[in-house]
């Protein structure tokens, strides 16, 4: 089946410092992809979309130039998280879709990434 | 009132019990999917189905498209089962998924 990577799994830094995440399709090429954060015990929430070569569409109430991202080639999108503070702590997850049309399209998951700021 | 409802929210059950959890749904969709949550986190895709029944294994997974309404159940349920279950929704003519709350499912030995 189709796998996706996302690294690093685990990631703990200073505040005010910058975290790039990356997302990778290994075994097929994304048309989209997309990133998820999850607080403790509450659900994913849909951060931004992105499609290979064209700027990501972001989400209500996401503050673009807080979390950038790049997504460069139809097997890799990064997620930087810029100066990031304390309640950036979160658990980021990205998904990436194969678009065959059609009844539906199928999101594969990354395992995501713990991130925690001190 | 969100767009995609799951019930319970929270279930515990023994070791071999069949395990039913609900998911209802508002929005028009063209698939729903059914998504495994291990306690690490790593998100599964179990299933994605537009119509009838789809099996797996021990899992199997209806929808009615009609009455908005698909159900995931687990024969012979084992603790390794437990996670948290979600069933999302890409909304009809856009590719995001609308995430259920997700099912807490705890089975004991």
């Amino acid at each position: 089946g189709a796998v996706v990577s996302q690294h690093p799994s685990r990631v703990i830094c200073k505040s005010g410092t910058s975290v790039k995440i990356e997302c990778r399709s290994l075994d097929f090429q994304a048309t989209t992809m997309f990133w998820y954060r999850q607080f403790p015990k509450q659900s994913l929430m849909l951060m931004a979309t992105s499609n290979e070569g064209s700027k990501a569409t972001y989400e209500q109430g996401v503050e673009k130039d807080k979390f950038l991202i790049n997504h460069a080639s139809l097997t890799l999108s990064t997620l930087t998280v810029t100066s990031a503070h304390p309640e950036d702590s979160s658990f980021y997850i990205c998904s990436a879709s194969i678009l065959r049309g059609g009844s539906g399209d199928t999101q594969y998951f990354g395992p995501g990434t713990r991130l925690t700021v001190l | 009132k969100n767009e995609v409802e799951q019930s319970p929210q929270n279930l515990t059950a023994q070791e071999g019990e069949f395990i039913t959890i609900n998911c209802s749904y508002s929005v028009g969709i063209s698939a729903l999917h059914w998504l495994q949550q291990h306690p690490g986190g790593g998100i599964v895709s179990l299933f994605m189905l537009s119509s009838g029944k789809k099996k797996h294994g021990r899992l199997i997974a209806t929808i009615n498209i009609q009455e908005k309404h698909s159900s995931l159940h687990i024969t012979a349920s084992h603790p390794r089962d437990s996670a948290v279950y979600i069933c999302a929704a890409p909304v009809k003519g856009a590719q995001k998924l609308v995430f259920g709350q997700g099912t807490r499912l705890t089975i004991n030995p």
